[in-house]
């Protein structure tokens, strides 16, 4: 079955823009879908469909798809985006449906 | 504003069967599929399953499937997850969740916008 590959951590300093990737065979059908958790709380849904924003998600959240790798952006990020970020897709391969995610970000805001 | 609302059991003890519903308030049952999702203590997101407002289902390929039961009551807006045999690998956070898919020119997509706020449940002796 398919997977998705993130970095378990990564620090970007307040203010800077940092990219969060996610790597698997399945992102080369399917748009990855970004969450955001913090300690305690249920995800959110911050990217949906490569590059769309629910309603109430800051514009410094972006996202953007090549090949079998997507990736979330935060330009100028805020002390209030430390958090784990989870990418998720679908995936229909082998005659099974199936949805995946990714082992998760750790973001530290410096 | 569509929210989700879980209860069910906190605490089981081995070989029992974990029981939790999701109910929908504020929004349409049709046209989405509607998941369960887990996350063990300090470990990432396992989604274990979804149904639609027929019972259409899929389930996670992997061993946990066996053991799963999702099922939908309509007319209650609910949705429900069985878990049969729990061990305490099985302790984690329980989410519910809506999910829809689609597709655009090139790519497909699929996405989970709503999530209920979790059930923590723990297996132990």
């Amino acid at each position: 079955s398919s997977e998705l590959t993130q970095d378990p951590a990564v620090s970007v300093a307040l203010g800077q823009t940092v990219r969060i990737a996610c790597q698997g065979d399945s992102l080369r059908r399917y748009y990855a879908s970004w969450y955001q958790q913090k300690p305690g709380q249920a995800p959110v849904l911050v990217i949906y469909a490569k590059n769309n924003r629910p309603s109430g998600i800051p514009d410094r959240f972006s996202g953007s798809s090549f090949g079998d790798t997507a990736s979330l952006t935060i330009t100028g990020a805020q002390a209030d985006d430390e958090a784990d970020y989870y990418c998720n897709s679908r995936d229909s391969g082998g005659n099974q449906v199936n949805v995946i995610f990714g082992g998760g970000t750790k973001l530290t805001v410096l | 504003q569509v929210q989700l609302q879980q209860w069910g059991a906190g605490l089981l003890k081995p070989s029992e069967t974990l029981s939790l519903t999701c109910e929908v308030y504020g929004g349409s049952f049709s046209g989405y599929y509607w998941s369960w999702i887990r996350q063990p203590p300090g470990k990432g997101l396992e989604w274990i399953g979804e149904i639609n407002q027929s019972g259409s289902t899929n389930y996670n390929p992997s061993p946990l499937k066996s053991r799963v039961t999702i099922s939908v009551d309509t007319s209650k807006n609910q949705f429900s997850l069985k878990l049969s045999s729990v061990t305490a690998a099985d302790t984690a956070v329980y989410y519910c969740a809506r999910s829809l898919g689609g597709s655009s020119i090139y790519f497909y997509y699929f996405y989970m916008d709503v999530w209920g706020k979790g059930t923590t449940v723990t297996v132990s002796s």
